[in-house]
């Protein structure tokens, strides 16, 4: 079984001020990490993922995650946030080796409000 | 790709009714997921399918709860003899060969 805990449920900052979101997981297996991000009103939209390869792994809208496997985390960072980014924000895992069929465990979510 | 679409957006239903739901995924993506999200809560798992096999059930999913893919394409989830506790985003994902899925905008059902 896996499980995966979000630190902050919610988290205030002000525009262009660096943030972090903490994300820990448990797994007797190995896993794939992966942030998704929901905008009001709107489904989960992947943000990055980490499969195999660089433990640190960038999205196209300046935010990155590092995996560290000896800490079990994949925490997610942005050096300067805009007002835009304000959405929640959900880290999850799955099963790498495939016998969970490559399902979601979730975490419960980190709110993410920039202020300007 | 026209994305993942799911109908209706919202249902709004009382005690004891019946509900279905329909989830269409991208076209050529053969592995389909249902998840359940409440308030303040992430998604959880529901159950699964690769093409029209159902190959797993959450223990979530109680008898009320059927879900099905005909032909592998669009997929139902229909709950019977609705509960309040049953107030929740359903969500419906999809994916390929990797391991990416990708989330419709999910049906938001109301249980009065």
């Amino acid at each position: 079984a896996q499980s995966v805990t979000q630190l902050d449920s919610q988290v205030p900052v002000f525009e262009e001020a660096p943030v972090e979101l903490r994300c820990n997981y448990s797994s007797s297996v190995s896993v794939y990490l992966f942030w998704y991000v929901q905008y009001p009103n709107q489904g989960l939209q992947l943000l990055l993922k980490y499969l195999s390869g660089s433990t640190l792994v960038e999205s196209i809208n300046g935010f990155e995650a590092e995996f560290n496997k000896s800490q079990t985390s994949f925490h997610l960072r942005k050096p300067s946030v805009h007002i835009s980014d304000t959405a929640e924000y959900f880290c999850a895992v799955s099963d790498s080796g495939g016998t969970s069929y490559g399902k979601l465990t979730f975490g419960q979510g980190t709110i993410l409000t920039v202020h300007p | 790709d026209t994305g993942v679409s799911q109908d209706p957006r919202h249902k709004i239903t009382k005690r004891g009714q019946n509900v279905t739901f329909r989830c269409d995924p991208i076209s050529e993506h053969n592995r389909l997921y249902w998840y359940r999200q409440t308030l303040g809560q992430g998604p959880e798992f529901l159950t699964y399918f690769q093409n029209e096999a159902q190959l797993e059930k959450s223990r979530l999913l109680s008898d009320r709860f059927s879900a099905e893919r005909p032909k592998g394409s669009f997929s139902t989830l229909e709950i019977q003899r609705t509960e309040q506790g049953d107030s929740a985003m359903y969500l419906c994902a999809s994916r390929q060969n990797s391991y990416e899925q990708y989330f419709g905008p999910g049906t938001r059902l109301t249980v009065t």
